[in-house]
């Protein structure tokens, strides 16, 4: 079945820093989406990248998507002690009925200020 | 414009007894999606729900396990005779339309402690 993977399991960094989490995955999408989630709490949605876009932008937020590698990578810039956080990827599967999405392990990201 | 609610947030149950987890769509949402997170893990699916329908229950446990979204009210899910290894996150999102296209998104959710 299909499962995202994101690496590294955790990454730590100092505060000003980027950060880089990748998410691979294994069958067709129509889109992928990245979520984050602090200690305890729910998750909060980041971005969507749809499966013909290669490249999308949201404030410090940078998503990329390769298709043909099956990968997708989220960047963080100038990092802030707040965006420490799990970090997850989540795809739909394009030929999954309904809208079920598939997440990763999650990459846990601890900013030091 | 109120996000998704679920209630309650924290939910003790020991062994044997059954657990009700309550979530109340985004408001224009007939989308409904239980996960569930065992610790250290990443969501995984249990179901999909659109009024009165269950769309998709894949990811349920073929017992002690149900859900409903009735035409008035919140998504239910149901555990009955809850055991040890049901304690978990247990996260609703919703959506406005089918998944594919649109975000899901997520309550604050429910965890469940099982004694």
């Amino acid at each position: 079945s299909q499962q995202g993977e994101e690496d590294p399991q955790a990454l730590s960094i100092q505060e000003g820093e980027n950060a880089t989490m990748n998410c691979s995955y294994k069958t067709s999408i129509n889109n992928l989406q990245w979520y984050r989630q602090n200690s305890g709490r729910g998750l909060v949605h980041l971005i969507l990248i749809r499966s013909n876009e290669r490249e999308k932008h949201s404030g410090r937020l940078r998503v990329t998507l390769d298709t043909s590698k099956k990968s997708s990578s989220l960047l963080i810039t100038a990092s802030r002690a707040a965006d420490t956080a799990s970090y997850f990827c989540a795809t739909d599967g394009r030929y999954n009925q309904g809208g079920k999405l598939i997440f990763g392990q999650g990459t846990e990201l601890s900013v030091k200020p | 414009n109120a996000g998704v609610m679920q209630n309650p947030r924290h939910l003790v149950r020991r062994r044997g007894q059954e657990a009700r987890l309550r979530c109340s769509p985004m408001k224009g949402h007939s989308h409904v999606y239980w996960y569930r997170q065992l610790p250290e893990e990443g969501l995984k699916f249990m179901v999909y729900l659109q009024k009165e329908n269950i769309i998709d229950e894949s990811g349920m446990p073929k017992e002690r396990f149900s859900a409903e979204f009735p035409k008035e009210g919140p998504s239910i899910l149901r555990i009955q005779q809850v055991v040890r290894g049901d304690s978990a996150a247990y996260f609703c999102a919703s959506s406005s339309g089918q998944g594919a296209q649109e975000t899901q998104y997520f309550g604050p959710g429910t965890r469940l402690l099982v004694l």
